[in-house]
């Protein structure tokens, strides 16, 4: 079964533009989470989505967004880009339903700079 | 907000040495735990989980970790390393509702053949 792909792997933005980076998730699963990761901060939580509605949103600015697809495919959205925003980006997904809790798959990640 | 510590940023060990990673969280209802690793130019991966019973739970690649809901701590273990281990481990935490994980700041452990 192939693993969690993202979408582009590599990125360089400039200051105030936008930017979409997309993880399609392992076949079946049908929740789809999103990260941040940086040298100062690590890992942190920034929105997961489960069939197509978000059901969890952690401590960041509107500028960053998401959606799901019906297909379980995910886009992240970051809207006027900071220099603070250069990151690691990874998605993860999981057969999680309901309120049965399943483990979190990676992806690579999406490596961001803004300059 | 649940938080996660991890007590040791960088560990270096030599082959053959047993390890111990701790692991403490800040939480106070039903918890779900995990340690991932991320080896060298790799990919997060899950290398164990505990949901619920057995407070022992075994991983691959020989780890194991105990769950004490009484220290709030979920220590991962392995009796005897090997250089292939070399890693940055992270803990996570997620609740018993469907927040995402909390990680820790992670461990970068080295081991020296």
């Amino acid at each position: 079964k192939a693993g969690v792909t993202q979408t582009p792997r590599y990125l360089i933005k400039t200051r105030g533009q936008q930017v979409t980076l997309s993880c399609s998730p392992i076949s079946g699963h049908r929740s789809v989470s999103w990260y941040q990761q940086t040298p100062g901060q690590g890992l942190q939580f920034l929105f997961e989505y489960f069939s197509e509605t978000q059901r969890n949103k952690g401590n960041f600015p509107g500028r960053f967004s998401g959606r799901q697809f019906s297909n379980s495919r995910s886009e992240m959205n970051v809207s006027t880009l900071e220099l603070g925003d250069s990151a690691l980006y990874l998605c993860a997904s999981s057969l999680e339903s309901g309120q049965v809790i399943y483990e979190q798959y990676f992806g690579p990640g999406t490596r961001l700079t803004v300059t | 907000a649940q938080s996660v510590s991890q007590h040791n940023h960088h560990v270096i060990l030599s082959e053959a040495a047993s390890l111990e990673l701790g692991c403490n969280y800040s939480y106070g209802g039903t918890v779900n735990l995990f340690w991932y690793v991320q080896y060298p130019g790799q990919h997060l991966q899950l290398l164990l989980k505990y949901f619920s019973g057995d407070p022992l739970v075994k991983g691959i690649k020989g780890f194991e970790a105990e769950f004490i809901k009484s220290k709030f701590s979920f220590n991962l273990r392995k009796p005897s390393v090997q250089w292939s281990d070399t890693a940055e481990y992270f803990c996570a935490v997620k609740p018993g509702g469907a927040d995402g994980l909390t990680f820790g700041k992670g461990t970068h452990l080295i081991i020296q053949p």
